[in-house]
């Protein structure tokens, strides 16, 4: 079954603990994305990634990190994680970094912060 | 910077009524795409639109992109109670990013 995985479904963790939430896309898509959704801002892009070694940042990249060293993986990493980064987090991947192609979401990760 | 707004932020409606949302874009859009979100779920793809003026039709749902392509539009007729979640248009301003308008949440009353 095509489809964009991410672990962990839910994560409660504590300010400053290294954390990293895991995307893996069997698609065979060269693009994919990390988003944050919060209440009243829809979803905000984080970073994203054309292919393999070649990444971006998106609007809200302050306070994360990515890496693709692996078509199919796309972690995204917060080195000291902050309560502002309390938030849903979805990853998507699309066949291109082409833009007309259709973005598939992952389920999404909920994220608390203490 | 560029923003994609989105109107308006909640809707309740009655079955059956109609239900409008709309999107405004800063800049020009390369194209826009529609999702739709049922609570607790994730976003999913509903329909792109790509030239200037296009109308698009799924059943109850009619998707419009404006000529000036900064704007965009998704109209539900006799909406029914699946219809419920929250609705997101998606641009993309040239480059490879994505700008997300803020969702608009529909509520449908049987």
């Amino acid at each position: 079954e095509a489809q964009v995985t991410q672990n962990p479904r839910y994560l409660i963790t504590v300010t400053g603990k290294k954390l990293t939430v895991t995307c893996s896309q069997n698609m065979n898509h060269e693009y994919m994305s990390w988003y944050r959704q919060d209440p009243g801002l829809g979803l905000r892009q984080i970073y994203y990634s054309m292919n393999v070694e070649v990444t971006d940042k998106g609007d809200v990249p302050e306070g994360y990190k990515v890496s693709r060293k692996e078509k199919r993986n796309f972690p995204l990493i917060l080195e000291s994680p902050s309560p502002n980064q309390t938030s849903l987090y979805f990853c998507a991947s699309s066949l291109t970094s082409g833009n007309q192609e259709t973005q598939y979401f992952g389920p999404g990760t909920r994220l608390l912060v203490l | 910077g560029q923003q994609v707004m989105q109107i308006p932020q909640y809707q309740h409606v009655q079955e059956g009524e109609d239900f409008t949302t709309y999107c405004n874009s800063s800049t020009t859009l390369s194209n826009i795409q529609w999702y739709k979100q049922r609570p607790g779920g994730h976003p999913v793809f509903l329909i792109q639109l790509v030239k200037s003026g296009e109308v698009k039709k799924q059943k109850r749902l009619t998707f419009q992109f404006g000529e000036a392509k900064k704007n965009s539009s998704l109209h539900i007729t006799a909406t029914q109670t699946t219809d419920v979640g929250t609705y997101f248009c998606a641009g993309n301003p040239g480059g490879f990013k994505t700008i997300f308008g803020a969702g608009t949440r529909l509520f449908v009353k049987a």
